[in-house]
Parts: C-alpha cells; sequence; structure tokens
C-alpha cells in the first residue's frame, strides 16, 4: 500500500518562506503531486514531480529525491492568501489513476 | 472550459432520506473521481470511473453508496438511505492524465 506523511500544521510571516516536507512509502513510484486547498474551497493542482531536483512555477517551488522517498513544496515571498492547507499526494499502482492524498499540512501565513 | 460542475452545492436533509449528487466532468477528461472529505477522515476517495466504467469502488463505505456514469459528461453519487455520519463534503474531479486532477467545488451534506 501507499502512505504519505507531511506535518499537520507550518505557520511563517508575510514575505518569509516556508517549506512543506512530505515523505511516502509506495509499492511502485511514479511521481509526487502538491494540491493546495482555501478553506472552503477545493483542491487546487500545483505541480507534479516524477523526476529528482526542483521544479520552479514562480513564487511556488517542488523538490523530489527518489531515492530518499522525500519531496517538499517550498512557497516564497509569502502572502497572506498563501494561507491555505497542502496536500502531497503520489499515485496508487496498480490503478495509476488513483490518487492517494497526504493529510495534509495546513499553512498559517502571519502578517 | 467551465470546470468540474456539480450539483447541488449545499443540501441539507433528514436522516432516511434518499441523497443524489451530481457532477459533470471537463470535457475530454476520462476519468472522474469522487471524493468525501472529513476533518476527521481527511480526503477519501469513494469510487473512480475511466472511460465510463468503474475501476475501483473499494473505498465506498458500504451497501447505501451507489455511483453511476451513464455517459462521459455526467456522474451521480447516491445515499440511500442517508445517515447523520454521512455528513461531509463530497468532492468530485476529473483527470484527462493521471497525475493532474481538477475538482469541482463540491457539495456540502448535512444529514441531520
Amino acid at each position: 500500500g501507499q502512505s504519505l506523511e507531511q506535518p499537520s500544521e507550518v505557520t511563517a510571516v508575510e514575505g518569509a518562506i516556508v517549506q512543506i516536507n512530505c515523505t511516502y512509502q509506495t509499492s511502485g513510484f511514479y511521481g509526487l503531486s502538491w494540491y493546495q486547498q482555501h478553506d472552503g474551497g477545493a483542491p487546487t493542482f500545483l505541480s507534479y514531480n516524477a523526476l529528482d531536483g526542483l521544479e520552479e512555477t514562480g513564487r511556488f517551488s517542488s523538490f523530489l529525491s527518489r531515492s530518499d522517498s522525500y519531496g517538499y513544496l517550498l512557497l516564497q515571498e509569502l502572502q497572506m492568501k498563501d494561507s491555505a492547507s497542502y496536500f502531497c499526494a503520489v499515485r496508487d499502482p496498480p490503478n495509476t489513476d488513483k490518487l492517494i492524498f497526504g493529510t495534509g499540512t495546513r499553512l498559517q501565513v502571519f502578517p | 472550459d467551465a470546470g468540474v460542475i456539480q450539483s447541488p452545492r449545499h443540501e441539507v436533509t433528514e436522516m432516511g432520506q434518499e441523497v443524489t449528487l451530481r457532477c459533470k466532468p471537463i470535457s475530454g477528461h476520462n476519468s472522474l473521481f469522487w471524493y468525501r472529505q472529513t476533518m476527521m477522515r481527511g480526503l477519501e476517495l469513494l469510487i473512480y470511473f475511466n472511460n465510463n466504467v468503474p475501476i475501483d469502488d473499494s473505498g465506498m463505505p458500504e451497501d447505501r453508496f451507489s455511483a453511476k456514469m451513464p455517459n462521459a459528461s455526467f456522474s451521480t453519487l447516491k445515499i440511500q438511505p442517508s445517515e447523520p455520519r454521512d455528513s461531509a463534503v463530497y468532492f468530485c474531479a476529473s483527470s484527462g492524465l493521471a497525475d493532474t486532477q481538477y475538482f469541482g467545488p463540491g457539495t456540502r451534506l448535512t444529514v441531520l
């Protein structure tokens, strides 16, 4: 089976940098995804890493180390609107369309 | 594109009543997913379809839950009879690529 671990909560101030970690255990690995969910909203796709290294998209970056079964989401120049829950997710082989989500990290950004 | 459309957005019903949630996926997407989210259990996959065929329903909690996808543009999730413990936000998501799922706005269900 698949399992993912991420911290339950992270706090930071506006303008800071925060890193949200995710470790996973999978029977087969096809990549690590990140989703953002604001309170009362729906999860929205942020990024996907299939290969080792850093993927940058604006203020957000995502990193993957397959050998360590570890990844992280890096948020720079934090803004109040970044306050949300962030979920990492992996595919669940052999049903490769199915994603298994972590329990989510709640990020609170303070002024 | 309008994105994934769900209806109703809010549903309040009494225990024992039948509840039907509806979803219209993004046009061209071939996979559709039903999720349930609660504070206690997080985001749980209930069932997913590929090309209108149910592939994995292992997350469906019990026989009171059923889902159908009669065509590529419509799916329903039915709960009959509903119970207070079914209160949750139910999301529908669709995908054209395995690692990018697009979620609808959700249906907030309250069973009294």
